[in-house]
């Protein structure tokens, strides 16, 4: 079934540890994005990427890094988690950027 | 504006009501106004959309006003069912940006019997 992948579900993470939370697409989709999601504050965008090799800061973007070596691929790195990372994270992918997204299933981390 | 403000943050309906959703935005370039439901632990899937050119798009029980001078667009839940227990998120999309959509802050929904 086509769609995206994200991994792991969840995680549970001692802080200043180095985590990368992996997401791949098989719908060849040009456009991808990282979310963090909390309650009362909705979506929030922490990176996107228009196309391989290109990226872009969104709304929470410090303290994470992406980067985007092909289609399919778009890894989130917390490089020194902190526990105000908690949350759940999702991925998203677009053929074109802004439309018509398809989201993971989210990879659930708890800092402590 | 950027922002898409949505409300109310968290909603309360009895089974075969009608759930009401409302969002404004502010800059008049954006093209394209889709909804996301997001059922518990999993990912947002789009529900609808709708384009500025139409006042209203109708999907079963799930309509759309759009209001093109108030700068405002509603989701309607027609006999609203304990599945659609949910949180949903409105959303705008500015064509000629090459920019994320821009989310609202989401309703939680919850639709009891």
């Amino acid at each position: 079934i086509a769609g995206i992948t994200q991994a792991p579900t969840s995680q549970i993470l001692a802080a200043g540890r180095r985590m990368t939370l992996r997401c791949t697409q098989d719908m060849r989709h040009n456009a991808m994005y990282w979310y963090r999601q909390d309650l009362g504050l909705g979506l929030r965008l922490i990176h996107y990427s228009n196309t391989a090799g290109t990226t872009g800061k969104g709304e929470v973007p410090d303290g994470y890094s992406v980067s985007r070596a092909n289609t399919d691929d778009f890894p989130l790195t917390l490089a020194s988690a902190v526990p105000s990372q908690t949350s759940v994270y999702f991925c998203a992918s677009s053929e074109r950027t802004g439309f018509g997204y398809t989201f993971g299933s989210g990879t659930r981390l708890t800092v402590v | 504006q950027q922002q898409v403000k949505q409300s109310p943050q968290s909603l309360i309906v009895q089974k075969g009501g009608i759930s009401i959703i409302n969002c404004a935005y502010e800059n008049t370039a954006f093209d394209y106004f889709p909804w996301y439901q997001q059922f518990p632990g999993k990912g947002p899937a789009l529900l609808i959309a709708i384009r500025p050119d139409v006042s209203e798009k109708k999907e079963g029980r799930f309509t759309i006003s759009f209001n093109k001078s108030a700068k405002q667009f509603s989701l309607h839940i027609m006999d609203s069912q304990p599945g659609d227990s949910a949180t949903y998120f409105c959303a705008a999309y500015l064509a000629t940006g090459n920019t994320p959509l821009v989310f609202g802050k989401g309703t939680r929904l919850s639709v009891i019997a």
